[in-house]
């Protein structure tokens, strides 16, 4: 079982659907969890820290699950410029982070 | 402005040959990575340093090697014992430790072996 999995997609939905994506991990002792977006042939960006608690960002929302080990994105009012790679990324007790392969988003206009 | 500076963006070389990638931060950033991207894969960690003079290798360090010898400055070389160099290389830093926080990257080098 890889240690962050997610769907790679890819996930088409219209402008102004929402939408979500989940990522699993493997490691419970995992400490920090983020979103990366990542355009195509671009360098990764950090999009949002996902907190116990949830979080919110405009039309961006994380939150984790530490009972079912995952980890949410959901996008609301989907955008063009939203059509990108979404990276999951784990943080644990062995002081190292660990990419998902990403889920890519692609909105149609 | 600040950032990270990756060159170069594109580099062609021939089996056998070795290649150094540059990776340069103007953040003071103490922590440097380096990370290889594969289709269909996730980033997987090749070596990394927390502080000048010294780094560790990460999962997959074998053909690779890399330099702290100043704070803004973490070139990786990409030996000819490397069996599948062709990827996309990525440099980051972090002003702390890995797991605590952003990374910042820089544009990448992808490389093809010829």
């Amino acid at each position: 079982r890889k240690e962050v999995e997610q769907d790679p997609g890819p996930f088409n939905v219209p402008e102004g659907a929402t939408v979500a994506f989940n990522c699993t991990y493997s490691n419970s002792a995992s400490q920090s969890f983020f979103w990366y977006r990542q355009d195509c042939r671009k360098e990764p960006k950090l999009l949002m820290s996902v907190y116990s608690s949830g979080n919110e960002d405009g039309r961006f929302t994380a939150q984790l699950n530490r009972a079912s080990q995952y980890i949410s994105l959901l996008i609301r009012d989907s955008k063009l410029s939203d059509s990108a790679t979404y990276l999951c990324v784990v943080g644990g007790a062995t002081n190292k982070l660990i990419f998902g392969t990403g889920t890519l988003l692609a909105v149609q206009p | 402005d600040g950032g990270i500076t990756q060159s170069p963006k594109y580099l062609f070389r021939k089996e056998g040959q070795n290649v150094t990638l540059s990776c340069e931060q103007n953040l003071n950033h103490d922590a440097m990575y380096w990370y290889r991207q594969d289709p269909g894969q996730g980033l997987r960690l090749i070596y990394y340093s927390q502080i000048v003079n010294d780094f560790q290798k990460g999962d997959i360090a074998e053909g690779y090697s890399v330099s702290r010898e100043k704070k803004e400055s973490f070139p990786l070389t990409v030996t000819s014992a490397q069996k599948n160099p062709t990827a996309f290389y990525l440099c980051a830093s972090n002003p702390r430790a890995l797991n605590t926080g952003e990374l910042f990257f820089g544009e990448g080098s992808r490389l093809t072996v010829l």
